[in-house]
């Protein structure tokens, strides 16, 4: 089945950037997610980008995308204490109807002021 | 509308009881998700709704859990017989379905079971 991974871990001052790594194994996703969490919430829909694009910037977010590596990144610019949570990547996974998302264990991104 | 939410957020039972979990997902949203999540894991997908029809389930969805979606509207999901191995977080999501594009999953907060 798919797998998503990531770092479990990434620590930052404020004001600096963030980047959060996801590799996935299943070439055949068309879209792949960033959701946020923080705690003891539900996940919020940060960005996402389809499969044909290398990149998507949306503010102060850049995802990245490498199909060839099978390698998805967020970049997070002047990175704030409010931005300290669990980043999940998240790959659409295409069932025989419908399809569902597959998520990595999630980072947890500790701002420091 | 508020978006997808769920009811209650929090639940403690006693090992062997029965508890029932509501989502109202987005209104005009046709499909609706469950998902569960550990805690320090990822969510995992659990069944999944198109209006009122169940189309998938996965293989974590033991014959203790039952979900239903009787109106195409709101879903409930029941475990049957808790155990403590049932302890997490219960996580809802609704999308609207479209022929071409990007179905972008809208998540509740969850209802966080405790088993004890």
């Amino acid at each position: 089945g798919e797998d998503v991974e990531q770092s479990l871990f990434l620590s930052v001052r404020e004001g600096d950037s963030s980047v959060i790594n996801c590799t996935y194994t299943d070439s055949s996703s068309t879209y792949l997610y960033w959701y946020k969490q923080e705690p003891g919430a539900g996940l919020q829909l940060l960005t996402y980008i389809f499969s044909n694009m290398d990149m998507k910037q949306d503010q102060r977010l850049t995802v990245l995308l490498n199909k060839k590596d099978k390698h998805l990144s967020l970049r997070i610019a002047d990175t704030q204490t409010g931005d300290s949570a669990i980043y999940f990547c998240a790959v659409s996974l295409d069932m025989e109807y419908g399809n569902k998302l597959v998520f990595g264990a999630g980072t947890i991104l500790r701002v420091k002021s | 509308d508020t978006g997808v939410s769920q009811d209650p957020r929090h639940k403690i039972t006693k090992r062997g009881q029965n508890v029932t979990f509501r989502c109202d997902p987005i209104s005009e949203h046709n499909r609706l998700y469950w998902y569960r999540q550990t805690l320090g894991q990822g969510p995992e997908f659990l069944t999944y709704f198109q209006n009122e029809a169940q189309l998938e389930k996965s293989r974590l969805l033991s014959d203790r859990f039952s979900a239903e979606r009787p109106k195409g509207s709101f879903s409930t999901l029941e475990i049957q017989r808790t155990e403590q191995g049932d302890s997490a977080m219960y996580l809802c999501a609704s999308s609207l379905a479209r022929l071409t594009g990007n179905t972008e999953a809208f998540f509740g907060q969850g209802t966080r079971l405790t088993v004890v």
